[in-house]
């Protein structure tokens, strides 16, 4: 059975770095499929933020894409979410998810307040 | 960039109700949809794929169907646990992704 588990800060300062990675379980991610970060804000919608492959290829939300970086460890079988210059619109839920034509395996999320 | 704009943006309804939300693409996509459920305070899960395919244990009072630009998610028969946030979510431009803006369904 897959699953995903999400770890890092849940406060970071306005201007810093958000931190995350998720790690997986049950799956070699050297083995293949996208691996994905999604947010969702208190009170509205999810957002994609971006996709790493194993390869390390990566694809990023437009929206964010001055100020994301995503990675994958295949020793710690885990992948990586490092957003810069944070402010308070980045307070959200942050999901990882494995991404097969879908979303179809996510972890439970994790929050993120950035706040002084 | 694909946009998805769904209706209507909440929705009260009674357990055993028929009910319809409806997903729209700009440009359109085939049939590259996926509709998943959220309840509060837990991850969102995938109800359906393809427009229509409904994924592994998903109980089969849900389906999908619509394929280009017109889509739909249709719930025969409301139950106690299916009052959830629904949202759609394109993947024709896979590994990059688009949400709508989610549907609220809550108890009439």
């Amino acid at each position: 059975q897959v699953q995903l588990q999400e770890s890092g800060p849940g406060l970071v300062k306005p201007s810093g770095t958000l931190s995350l990675s998720c790690a997986v379980s049950g799956y070699s991610i050297g083995s293949g499929y996208y691996w994905g970060w999604i947010r969702q804000p208190p009170g509205k919608g999810l957002e994609w933020i971006g996709s790493v492959y194993h390869s390390g290829n990566t694809y990023y939300n437009p929206s964010l894409r001055s100020r994301v970086t995503m990675s994958v460890d295949t020793s710690k079988n885990q992948f990586s979410l490092k957003l810069t210059s944070v402010t308070a619109a980045d307070t959200a839920v942050y999901y990882c998810a494995r991404l097969s034509i879908t979303m179809d395996i996510w972890g439970q999320g994790t929050v993120v307040t950035v706040s002084s | 960039a694909i946009q998805l704009t769904q209706s209507p943006s909440s929705l009260s309804a009674s357990v055993g109700d028929r009910v319809t939300i409806t997903c729209r693409a700009s440009p359109g996509i085939g049939s590259a949809l996926a509709w998943y459920q959220q309840r509060p305070g837990r991850a969102p899960q995938l109800l359906i794929y393809d427009a229509s395919t409904l994924e592994s244990g998903v109980p089969s009072r849900f389906s999908g169907s619509g394929s280009g630009t017109d889509f739909t998610l249709t719930i025969s028969s409301l139950q106690p646990e299916d009052y959830a946030t629904y949202y759609c979510q394109q993947f024709n431009s896979y590994p990059l992704f688009t949400f709508g803006p989610g549907t609220k369904l809550d108890f009439k």
